[in-house]
């Protein structure tokens, strides 16, 4: 168990709606990692937030939004889903901003979205 | 120059054999290579790490070994168990504040029993 948690598990919606994705990071860990996993595309890196304040972007659609509030937790927010947003979405925690080897990042178990 | 390749996309190795995963890279700047080992319905988990002032690094029964020059690196598992039948991912970034990750696309391992 890594120590960050992911919510829902599984989320079946249709395309045009609006979801919610929710990540509690490791106890103490200050940074959020969004990323997407699908088959054809891999791992993606979405956004980073380090203590409540946007720190990168990736290849984060417009139609995707995060934010991590002041309990640290994150919520990544995707609307007009398309099909092409089905896909398994992880969250990462670290203890600090950026990522060195001594900055390790602790994955989530991910959320399984699937857009009919 | 932000790509990271890698190969195979799968591979099947016996019980105590050895499996080999290769990468390589183009951006010059990235200077830490980490791999990652996912199993099924779990996220991705740090396995071992290099910085490239090292051509090998060791951690049990995996090993990373660097190619500076030829911008590869790759992760040897010596003796493989069914156990370590995952998806790795390799990974490079710059050992620096701010930056992010690039993922390989990631090798199923399939050991057999």
């Amino acid at each position: 168990d890594s120590g960050v948690t992911q919510t829902p598990k599984h989320l079946i919606t249709a395309t045009g709606q609006r979801v919610t994705l929710r990540c509690s990071p490791r106890s103490g860990d200050l940074s959020v990692y969004w990323y997407q996993q699908s088959l054809d595309q891999g791992l993606q890196f979405l956004i980073q937030y380090y203590n409540g304040e946007e720190r990168a972007k990736g290849n984060i659609l417009e139609r995707f939004s995060a934010q991590q509030f002041p309990d640290l937790h994150s919520e990544l927010n995707l609307s007009s889903l398309e099909l092409g947003d089905s896909a398994l979405y992880f969250c990462a925690s670290s203890p600090r901003e950026g990522l060195y080897h001594k900055n390790i990042q602790y994955f989530g178990a991910g959320t399984r979205l699937s857009v009919l | 120059q932000q790509q990271v390749k890698q190969s195979p996309q799968s591979l099947i190795v016996q019980k105590g054999g050895i499996s080999i995963i290769n990468c390589a890279y183009e951006n010059t700047a990235f200077d830490y290579f980490p791999w990652y080992q996912q199993f099924p319905g779990k996220g991705p988990a740090l396995l071992i790490a290099i910085r490239p002032d090292v051509s090998e690094k060791k951690e049990g029964r995996f090993t990373i070994s660097f190619n500076k020059s030829a911008k590869q690196f790759s992760l040897h598992i010596m003796d493989s168990q069914p156990g370590d039948s995952a998806t790795y991912f390799c990974a490079a970034t710059r050992d620096n504040y701010g930056q992010n990750f690039v993922f390989g696309p990631g090798t199923r391992l399939s050991v057999l029993p």
